[in-house]
């Protein structure tokens, strides 16, 4: 069954520390993985995606994520965290079947310590 | 992104009540989706519409009831509701191709008394 796992739901940082999210899927084909994040009382942004090529994916505001096939993983890193950046992450993998649904994962809300 | 815009943002309503969520994208796109997000759950999948048509519907009870008139625009009817439908809708649309991104609006929070 496809799947999309987020062992850490919180985790605290203080601000300027680096940053690592975990995320790890099952899916049967080669995975399109994104990660969105989710500031309170809004929709989720588009952080970063990987289809194919470099497994090291760049974002915005500073993210990167690393696809490891062998792992099964796609963890969402920041070598400095800013305070803005306390939101909910959501790690996703698709598309399932031909109507491009993604699958989530539970989210890791990130707390920033000033 | 302000690409995907949901009306209202807001909506508190009774258990006999009929209201609707409305979506609408100015991305042209031709996909449309609505999820459902509880506290504690991971986003739930609710429908997906492909150039209008209903190309899946994630066992969701008769008392949603969506609507695409068009690519641009989606809307869900509520009617009946339980208070355990409170929530988060949130509404995304893409490009029906494989390698393209889903982009969701604000979302439309419902509490249901």
């Amino acid at each position: 069954a496809q799947s999309v796992t987020q062992p850490d739901i919180h985790i605290t940082v203080s601000e300027g520390a680096s940053l690592e999210l975990r995320c790890n899927y099952s899916y049967g084909a080669t995975p399109y993985l994104f990660w969105y994040v989710q500031s309170p009382g809004q929709g989720l942004q588009l952080l970063l995606k990987y289809f194919s090529g470099d497994t090291l994916v760049q974002g915005i505001k500073g993210f990167e994520a690393e696809f490891k096939r062998s792992q099964s993983s796609f963890n969402l890193r920041k070598p400095s965290v800013h305070w803005s950046d306390a939101a909910e992450y959501f790690c996703a993998v698709g598309p399932s079947g031909n109507t491009g649904k993604l699958i989530f994962g539970q989210g890791t809300t990130l707390q920033v310590k000033p | 992104e302000t690409g995907v815009t949901q009306t209202p943002r807001h909506l508190v309503m009774g258990m006999t009540n009929k209201k609707s969520l409305k979506c609408e994208q100015h991305l042209g796109h031709n996909a449309m989706y609505w999820y459902k997000q509880s506290a504690k759950k991971p986003l739930e999948l609710m429908f997906v519409y492909n150039f209008k048509e209903q190309t899946e519907n994630n066992s969701v009870p008769s008392r949603f009831s969506p609507e695409c008139p068009n690519s641009s625009h989606l809307f869900l009817h509520l009617h009946t509701l339980q208070p355990e439908d409170s929530a988060l809708y949130l509404c995304a649309s893409r490009y029906s191709g494989s390698q393209e991104t889903q982009y969701f609006g604000p979302g439309t929070r419902l509490l249901v008394l």
